[in-house]
């Protein structure tokens, strides 16, 4: 079946604008991640929902960046007032993670993630 | 976060196993042993998962030492296209504030070359 999908693939930007994120997750998988990676770095852990709400946004770096989910499906990435240090791989996850411990082992799936680059 | 501690490269050659290690000392009950692997240009992928016993799936084993402070993530016969960074992951499956989603936290993970 389909993977998790992320838009675009690649996005040049200058500094000071507003990018946009998006990423599709797998169907049914309620639990949805962003992490980000910075080139020759490891994955950073942004913010993570269940259903529509985020109960763990610890990983934000900036009150510039924000995320929402709809529907309990789609899932944008929002950083306003890009900086050259938020060039970056974008990378999205959903998991079939839900309220019942038996499925607080489910894999992570992921993305191919968004290539931002802030000129 | 319970720590986790790999090599940062291994090189194998084709068609034959691969041992990776990674140690874990200060783990706790609740944390699983998860491994990822993450091929050039692409996301991380799921490899296998365990909590005490030896796993097998299709894509590799775990070997799990009976104190749980170290694990191997085998793979049988390495490919070139098995090329890729490794990563060992201590995933808390704890519900508790701030790790209502049992995130995963990367470490640097060990580069593995293959050579025909």
């Amino acid at each position: 079946g389909a993977g998790v999908s992320q838009s675009p693939s690649n996005k040049v930007t200058e500094k000071g604008k507003d990018v946009e994120l998006r990423c599709d997750p797998i169907s049914g998988h309620t639990a949805l991640y962003w992490y980000r990676q910075s080139l020759g770095q490891g994955l950073e852990f942004l913010i993570y929902f269940q259903g529509n709400s985020a109960p763990d946004k610890s990983g934000l770096p900036s009150d510039r960046f924000s995320a929402e989910r709809t529907g309990g499906s789609v899932s944008t990435l929002t950083i306003q007032r890009t900086q050259q240090e938020d060039s970056a791989v974008y990378l999205c996850a959903s998991s079939q993670r839900g309220p019942n411990r038996i499925s607080y082992n489910s894999p992570l799936h992921f993305g191919n993630g968004t290539r931002l680059t802030v000129t | 976060d319970a720590k986790t501690t790999q090599p940062n490269s291994m090189e194998s050659n084709e068609e034959e196993p691969v041992h990776l290690p990674c140690n874990h000392s200060t783990i706790s009950g609740t944390d699983y042993i998860h491994w990822y692997r993450q091929l050039p240009s692409q996301g991380p992928e799921y490899v296998i998962h365990g909590l005490t016993s030896n796993v097998n799936n299709r894509m590799a084993s775990l070997a799990i030492a009976e104190d749980r402070k170290s694990s191997t993530l085998i793979l049988h016969r390495a490919t070139l296209r098995d090329a890729a960074v490794y990563y060992c992951i201590l995933r808390d499956v704890q519900l508790r504030t701030g790790n209502q989603g049992g995130k995963l936290i990367f470490g640097q993970g060990t580069e593995l070359s293959v050579k025909p």
